[in-house]
């Protein structure tokens, strides 16, 4: 079954530290792969995609994302964390028969401590 | 330029009345869709609309229908609501094509007491 994996559900970090938040995938060729952030009672905003190509990808915000086929996997990553980033993070992905409808993972909510 | 629109931005409804919740897609996009997102659930996928016609279809009940009009705006309809129906319900635009992302709404919260 075509699936998103995101296994941290909560993760603490000082402002200032690195982040990652991980996130795999499970489809039998390469995704379309997206970070969404979802600050509360708020919509979804696009932080990066992944369509082919380089498999590091830069974002908004200071973000980037690294694709690895070989771990089917897409991890987030910013090297210093504002409070501002406090918000659910969400890994999603589209396949190319799927028209627009994209599979989101169930998120991990970023908490960030002065 | 316009990012997508979401009307109204929240709602309360009686179970078992009918709610429709309105969608004005990026100019340009011609790809709606929709989806559920409960605390229990997650992001849920409902419908997609393209040029007017619904190109997929998530698993819900058909209490949940959608129609897209001619120039791209989208409703979703909610018949006989269940307080499980209670969520936020957020809309995507789109270009379609294979290198293309979806835009969210702001969302419409929907309380059904």
């Amino acid at each position: 079954a075509q699936s998103v994996t995101q296994p941290d559900i909560h993760i603490t970090v000082s402002e200032g530290a690195s982040l990652e938040l991980r996130c795999n995938y499970s489809y039998g060729a390469t995704p379309y792969l997206f970070w969404y952030v979802q600050s509360p009672g708020q919509g979804l905003q696009l932080l990066l995609k992944y369509f082919s190509g380089d498999t590091l990808v830069q974002g908004i915000k200071g973000f980037e994302a690294e694709f690895k086929r070989s771990q089917s996997s897409f991890n987030l990553r910013k090297p210093s964390v504002h409070w501002s980033d406090a918000a659910e993070y969400f890994c999603a992905f589209r396949t190319e028969g799927g028209y627009q409808k994209v599979t989101f993972g169930t998120g991990t909510k970023l908490q960030v401590i002065p | 330029k316009a990012g997508v629109t979401q009307t109204p931005r929240y709602l309360i409804k009686t179970r078992g009345q009918q709610v429709t919740l309105s969608c004005s897609p990026i100019s340009g996009h011609r790809s709606v869709s929709w989806y559920q997102q409960t605390p229990g659930q997650g992001l849920q996928f409902l419908f997609e609309y393209f040029s007017e016609t619904q190109r997929n279809k998530g698993n819900f009940p058909g209490r949940f229908s959608g129609r897209q009009f001619s120039n791209s705006r989208s409703e979703m309809n909610v018949s006989t609501l269940e307080l499980g129906d209670s969520a936020l319900y957020l809309c995507a635009s789109s270009f379609m094509g294979r290198n293309t992302e979806a835009f969210f709404g702001q969302g419409t919260r929907l309380t059904v007491v």
